[in-house]
């Protein structure tokens, strides 16, 4: 089955140290996508990718960092840098305008 | 202003009932739109594109008005089921790469 896969789904860390969240997908779509949701808030755009080896800042870029060296794959790390880290972050890809998301993964940082 | 600004309820309606949400745009040079649901801790998911022309499926009814920068979400015969956050989406007209969320309107249907 075709689709984007984040892991995992749960992570806890604590403050000071760097995490990385993983996210693929078998969908051969060429953008890809790092969103950040807060409780009862919108999605805030972090980085987005629309090709391999190139990548762009989103709205919230600071304290994070993203990779896209092959297609399938667009992991974000959270750095020590990023003052409020524990939220819900999503992965989202697409082929044309209508994007599709992982299931997310629950940081939660302390 | 917001790029993209929804009414964020709650709504509460009975099974049964019909509800409208309304979305508000401000780039005039939008390209495509979309209703999106997300259920409580849950990915957001696709609910249907929306068309100049509206389009309809099932219980769902989407309408577009492009001159007040609008968007509509029209949902006959609530199901307890339809309980979730439903989300505005505007894409620009760069195509795909800027998408821009509303913050969602949250619908609670009770018996």
């Amino acid at each position: 089955d075709g689709g984007i896969t984040q892991s995992p789904k749960y992570l806890f860390r604590k403050e000071g140290q760097n995490v990385t969240l993983s996210c693929e997908q078998n969908l051969n779509h060429d953008a890809m996508y790092w969103y950040r949701q807060d409780p009862g808030q919108g999605l805030r755009l972090i980085y987005y990718s629309q090709i391999v080896n190139d990548f762009q800042k989103g709205d919230i870029a600071e304290g994070y960092s993203v990779s896209r060296e092959k297609k399938e794959s667009f992991p974000l790390t959270v750095t020590s840098a990023q003052k409020n880290p524990t939220a819900f972050y999503l992965c989202a890809s697409t082929g044309g305008y209508e994007q599709y998301f992982g299931p997310g993964t629950r940081l939660t940082v302390t | 202003r917001k790029e993209v600004e929804q009414d964020p309820g709650p709504f509460n309606v009975p099974e049964g009932a019909t509800v409208a949400f309304n979305c508000t745009y401000s780039n005039s040079a939008s390209q495509s739109f979309f209703w999106y649901r997300q259920d409580c801790r849950k990915e957001p998911k696709l609910l249907m594109s929306v068309y100049s022309s509206g389009n309809e499926d099932g219980r769902f009814t989407a309408q577009l008005n492009r001159a007040s920068q609008y968007i509509s979400l029209l949902i006959r015969d609530s199901k307890l089921s339809d309980s979730a956050t439903y989300l505005c989406v505007v894409t620009p007209n760069t195509g795909g790469f800027k998408t821009i969320f509303g913050a969602g309107t949250r619908l609670f249907v009770k018996a």
